[in-house]
């Protein structure tokens, strides 16, 4: 049972380059994240996921695309990367009630560094 | 949409002593504010929670309380000790879907 995994853990990337970060769960929840922590700025959604095949914008999704094309797996891509993106990135998932808003469970994490 | 800000960014406390952290919001619909502990170049993890039906909250060496007239709760951890130190990040809930605005978090340093 492994929870949240990332991959890459860490990743070098010149300007203009792309990439496709991965994320899996295998905790049965529908809720998944994206989040970008910088120093100074606590973590910042990027964008979200209620469900398979729905994505929504968070706080900062300029310069990225998701996709969600199962319960288990939520891809983060970065179709032309700038040093404004470099950061680390988490993934997150919580389960989804009427009660409302849940614990989030954190991936990992990958390092970026755009040169 | 939510705005959450946490104080102080730094704290630096004896072994033993108490440590207190403080968020404010700005979205009275919140109703869910997890506190998260995240140590070095690991991923955060939470340490406890507390829904605007409930004033404070224990366990063990930490409490949380919530002013829901005043928008704003706190993080106290009592008898601290080095494996606290660490960044804490406080959070509030903003929609239905279960979204957290986060804090820009608080470096707590314990001395022995």
């Amino acid at each position: 049972n492994a929870g949240v995994t990332q991959t890459p853990k860490f990743q070098v990337l010149k300007t203009g380059q792309s990439m496709t970060l991965q994320c899996a769960q295998d905790m049965n929840h529908n809720s998944m994240y994206w989040y970008r922590q910088d120093p100074g700025m606590g973590l910042r959604l990027i964008y979200y996921s209620a469900s398979e095949g729905t994505t929504d914008k968070g706080e900062v999704p300029n310069g990225y695309n998701v996709s969600r094309l199962n319960k288990r797996e939520f891809s983060l891509r970065l179709e032309s990367a700038a040093p404004s993106q470099t950061s680390v990135y988490f993934c997150a998932n919580s389960p989804l009630t009427s009660g409302g808003a849940h614990e989030q469970y954190f991936g990992p994490g990958t390092r970026l560094t755009v040169t | 949409g939510e705005n959450v800000e946490q104080h102080p960014s730094t704290l630096s406390v004896q072994e033993g002593d108490s440590a207190v952290i403080k968020c404010t919001y700005s979205d009275s619909a919140s109703n869910y504010f997890p506190w998260y502990k995240q140590e070095l170049g690991k991923r955060p993890q939470l340490i406890i929670d507390i829904r605007s039906n409930v004033g404070e909250k224990k366990d063990q060496r930490i409490a949380v309380t919530l002013n829901k007239t005043a928008k704003h709760f706190s993080l106290h951890i009592t008898e601290t000790q080095p494996e606290d130190s660490a960044v804490y990040f406080c959070a509030a809930s903003y929609d239905s879907w279960g979204k957290l605005q986060f804090g820009a978090g608080t470096q707590v340093v314990v001395t022995p």
